[in-house]
């Protein structure tokens, strides 16, 4: 399953709010579908899991929709330590893949 | 707390293998299916193979297989990938993971270098 995520880079201020789309090849359960942050030089951060559930310790700022091929990640007010990559993930066929990611950078 | 740490890394020549390990703690390694994820240098994230908690069942992404070997020892706390037929684009951080469906855990990765 292929994971395509648009738009590569979105370039937002502080406070602003964000809507990142990931896209698969095929029709994923909504339990199998998971986003990450990860900032330089760290490893990933799990945010949301099974498309809307955050992840322990994730402000409510971070929301995650969507079923079938079409999911979304939205932050809603925008926090400096909020830029960074996201990537979402899927685990519907085992094969996991991940999408390769949205850029979220300072305006 | 949940703890991976991954060794092994390093430089090797094209057509070189690795052995890459990942000691677990802060929990029972047994009950947990085990990934390796990699991250080419300003590349994005690519999930490479993962193995059930008794080690009878393993997948690999079509980029690594035949090539790579995932395997653990739950009396050790370990996980392994074994690495043969490295190429040039095997460069990557890689990154040892916990969970079935998502990854809520992390090591801190280690880098493998592949060149002449």
């Amino acid at each position: 399953i292929v994971l395509t995520q648009s738009p590569g880079t979105v370039s937002l201020s502080p406070g602003d709010g964000a809507t990142l789309s990931c896209r698969a090849s095929q029709s994923i359960s909504g339990a199998y579908l998971a986003w990450y942050q990860q900032k330089p030089g760290q490893a990933p951060r799990l945010l949301i899991y099974a498309t809307s559930n955050r992840a322990t310790g994730i402000p409510d700022r971070f929301s995650g929709s969507g079923s079938g091929t079409d999911f979304t990640l939205t932050i809603s007010r925008l926090e400096p330590e909020d830029f960074a990559v996201y990537y979402c993930q899927q685990s519907g066929s085992s094969l996991r893949t991940f999408g390769q990611g949205t850029k979220v950078e300072i305006k | 707390e949940v703890q991976l740490v991954e060794s092994g890394g390093g430089l090797v020549q094209p057509g070189g293998s690795l052995r890459l390990s990942c000691v677990a703690s802060g929990f029972s390694l047994r009950t947990y299916t085990m990934n390796w994820v990699r991250q080419a240098p300003g590349k994005g994230l690519e999930w490479i193979s993962y193995v059930s908690g008794t080690g009878y069942s393993s997948y690999y992404a079509d980029s690594v297989q035949g090539r790579f070997t995932i395997s653990r020892d739950n009396a050790k706390n370990l996980v392994y990938l074994q690495m043969n037929s490295l190429r040039d684009d095997d460069t990557a951080v890689y990154y040892c993971t916990r969970g079935q469906n998502n990854y809520p855990d992390w090591g801190r990765g280690t880098l493998v270098t592949v060149s002449s």
